[in-house]
């Protein structure tokens, strides 16, 4: 079984500035995926990016970022130059793709992230 | 961007009607799923579909029921609708990691 830990249930940030989310995993599994999503106020899940297990190098997708610390269990999402439009709650969410279990993706409880003007 | 639908986006009915939720993606993705999640909190898989014919559960028990006749198409139904059903319906697909979701159905049963 997997298990995501999301340890900031909120956070106010200023405009501009850089933003960093918490997430670690707990996993049995050697071969897995870890994502991110965006889930605005009106509800739709917006992909952010992905980072896989065997991945070297920390996934980049625009202005998002994921600093992945394989021996820690850590995939913190980094948003750079953050804007309002990036007020929205973020829920960090990953998959394995060995072992049995059913085939979906395992969320973590969400941060809710507010950027002020 | 992703091509897949769901109706209705809101549904309140009363206790003990029956109801569908439809999802549908035109991307011919095989593999399917169902997310139930209430107000604030996370997601959780409550069932899924490798292809046609092929259904499985999910981690979270529902009572809700899934088929799939066709790929582009994966309804859920409720025989019985209670008030702890109240709550969001989100219906994905996939090709090979990344899960496109649908606009997601906010189901109110008084």
């Amino acid at each position: 079984a997997q298990k995501i830990t999301q340890t900031q249930p909120g956070m106010f940030v200023q405009e501009k500035e850089a933003v960093t989310l918490d997430c670690t995993y707990d996993t049995s599994d050697q071969s897995y995926g870890l994502f991110w999503y965006k889930q605005p106020s009106s509800g739709e899940m917006i992909f952010l990016i992905y980072q896989g297990s065997y991945d070297e190098q920390n996934a980049t997708e625009g202005r998002y970022s994921l600093n992945f610390q394989k021996a820690r269990k850590s995939a913190n999402l980094v948003i750079s130059a953050s804007q309002l439009g990036d007020s929205a709650m973020y829920f960090c969410a990953m998959r394995a793709y060995s072992g049995g279990g059913a085939d979906g993706l395992t969320f973590g409880k969400g941060t809710h992230l507010i950027i002020q003007p | 961007e992703a091509d897949i639908y769901q109706t209705p986006r809101y549904l309140v009915i009363g206790t003990g009607k029956k109801i569908t939720l439809e999802c549908s993606q035109t991307m011919g993705h095989d593999k399917m799923y169902w997310y139930q999640q209430d107000p604030g909190m996370e997601l959780h898989l409550i069932h899924y579909s490798y292809g046609v014919n092929s259904t499985e559960k999910g981690d979270l028990s529902s009572e809700s029921t899934v088929s799939r006749i066709r790929t582009e198409h994966f309804p859920l139904t409720l025989e019985s609708a209670r008030p702890s059903h109240t709550s969001q319906y989100l219906c994905a697909s996939s090709l090979y990691n990344e899960q496109f979701f649908g606009p997601g159905t906010r189901l109110t049963v008084l």
